[in-house]
């Protein structure tokens, strides 16, 4: 299984609403991501999870708050959001070590309206 | 500061053309680096990848990637592109062991049939 799995594929939610962002690995992989991509842009880097540990928050507002209950899940709660929010959210996950490569899930598009 | 740079954000090319897409890093020590593409309505995959020993690297599809350490370039080739290769193709490098890939601004490639 060489898959990331992303849930929802695609969510709409008010500014007030809390909502979560879910992926899944059954890779082994001991470093998951989150990363943004807005329309036409490069993905951004938000959060990275080693051995279940948060090692890297790039200055996400707090109305981003990632959770790592355990090596094979990654969440994303999302709570007072802003319609530029709007974006494709991707989890990845990856080995650490030397072999560093990403593999990416479909992603979760979201709209804030 | 750790940055990776394309220099084509759209290229249009027939079949059967060949390629080559230019990428440039600023890293300092241990740089790995990476091809990623973004087929349309999939998620990002990895094409190619670069950490060390012979700097002519072979990806999937036909796509090669030569690392020239002097230039600071990595930049992607195919010989002869196909209808199918019509993608977004990202550069992207991160230091060994920091988790922290980045990535370059994306160039959208375009083959006519």
């Amino acid at each position: 299984d060489t898959e990331v799995t992303q849930t929802p594929k695609h969510l709409v939610m008010g500014m007030t609403n809390k909502k979560s962002l879910k992926c899944e690995q059954h890779m082994g992989h001991r470093a998951m991501y989150w990363y943004k991509q807005k329309a036409k842009k490069p993905p951004e880097l938000m959060f990275v999870y080693s051995y279940e540990k948060l090692s890297i928050n790039e200055s996400v507002p707090s109305r981003f708050s990632p959770e790592c209950p355990n090596s094979s899940l990654l969440n994303l709660h999302l709570h007072a959001l802003q319609p530029e929010d709007s974006a494709l959210y991707l989890c990845a996950s990856s080995q650490p070590g030397r072999d560093e490569k990403l593999f990416f899930g479909s992603g979760t598009q979201l709209s804030v309206l | 500061a750790q940055s990776v740079s394309q220099h084509n954000h759209h290229v249009i090319l027939s079949e059967a053309a060949s390629l080559e897409l230019g990428c440039n890093y600023s890293y300092g020590g241990t740089v790995n680096l990476f091809w990623y593409v973004q087929y349309p309505g999939q998620h990002l995959q990895l094409l190619l990848k670069y950490f060390s020993g012979d700097p002519l690297v072979k990806g999937i599809k036909g796509f090669e990637a030569e690392f020239i350490k002097s230039k600071f370039s990595f930049n992607l080739r195919k010989p002869s592109v196909q209808w199918s290769d019509t993608a977004e193709y990202f550069c992207a490098g991160g230091s060994t062991g920091g988790f922290k890939t980045i990535f370059g601004a994306g160039t959208r490639l375009f083959v006519k049939a």
